[in-house]
């Protein structure tokens, strides 16, 4: 059962417009959240995270949006650049629960349009 | 360079073989996690290491075996391998026992291929 979804496998954007990037959960356990970014051949790399008590946090082009009662956080990009491109993964841990490990969704492939 | 070894970078095998996955953590850290990542699929979290002891386990097969040594350095043994075993193998790092503000640090992965 998976417990972080994200349920686009592919996103297509064209440069300079907003890119977003949606993750649910189910664990209601989860209080923290990051988006991890990977090109090929590399690691996945952090970008952003949120605590369960912000709605939302913001660092440049990048800010994620938590929405609890409903489950769901997005990653909005702005503006979105050639560079941009990569997959993207959702991840969440319950670290008020025992500081559970990462669990992360199959991530979404995001590609920006010259 | 993230500060997380991961070696070798590439594996190929046969079926039935075994094989050791190895991993420095980043200086400094403590915990050491492995995923896994199969064609289509998320990063599977298989087992934490935290200080030489095992902290959490996740789903990992009873092929695979798991130990961090004194120098904090990880090996994840693959046996009795099958053609479903080919993935990439991630290894990840924290200072503590879960994840940073920022999360884990990862290695560039291993890439094994069983044929």
């Amino acid at each position: 059962d998976q417990q972080v979804k994200q349920n686009s496998p592919s996103l297509s954007v064209q440069e300079g417009r907003i890119s977003i990037l949606n993750c649910d959960y189910t664990n209601s356990m989860f209080d923290y959240f990051l988006w991890y970014k990977k090109y090929p051949a590399e690691g996945p790399t952090f970008l952003i995270s949120i605590s369960s008590i912000k709605d939302k946090n913001e660092d440049g082009r990048f800010t994620v949006f938590l929405n609890k009662s409903a489950k769901h956080l997005s990653l909005h990009i702005v503006p979105s650049q050639p560079g941009d491109s990569a997959v993207y993964f959702c991840a969440a841990s319950g670290r008020n629960s025992g500081n559970t490990p990462l669990v992360f969704g199959k991530g979404t492939r995001l590609s920006v349009i010259a | 360079d993230s500060g997380v070894t991961q070696t070798p970078k590439h594996l190929i095998t046969a079926t039935g073989q075994r094989v050791t996955l190895r991993c420095s953590p980043r200086s400094g850290d403590l915990s050491v996690y492995w995923y896994q990542q199969s064609l289509d699929q998320g990063l599977q979290f298989l087992i934490q290491y935290y200080n030489g002891e095992e902290r959490a386990k996740g789903n990992i097969l009873e092929r695979f075996s798991a130990q961090q040594f004194p120098d904090l350095h990880s090996e994840l043994n693959l046996s009795s391998l099958e053609l479903g075993d080919s993935a990439l193998y991630f290894c990840a790092s924290s200072e503590g026992q879960g994840p940073s503000n920022y999360g884990y640090t990862f290695g560039s992965g291993t890439r094994l291929t069983v044929v």
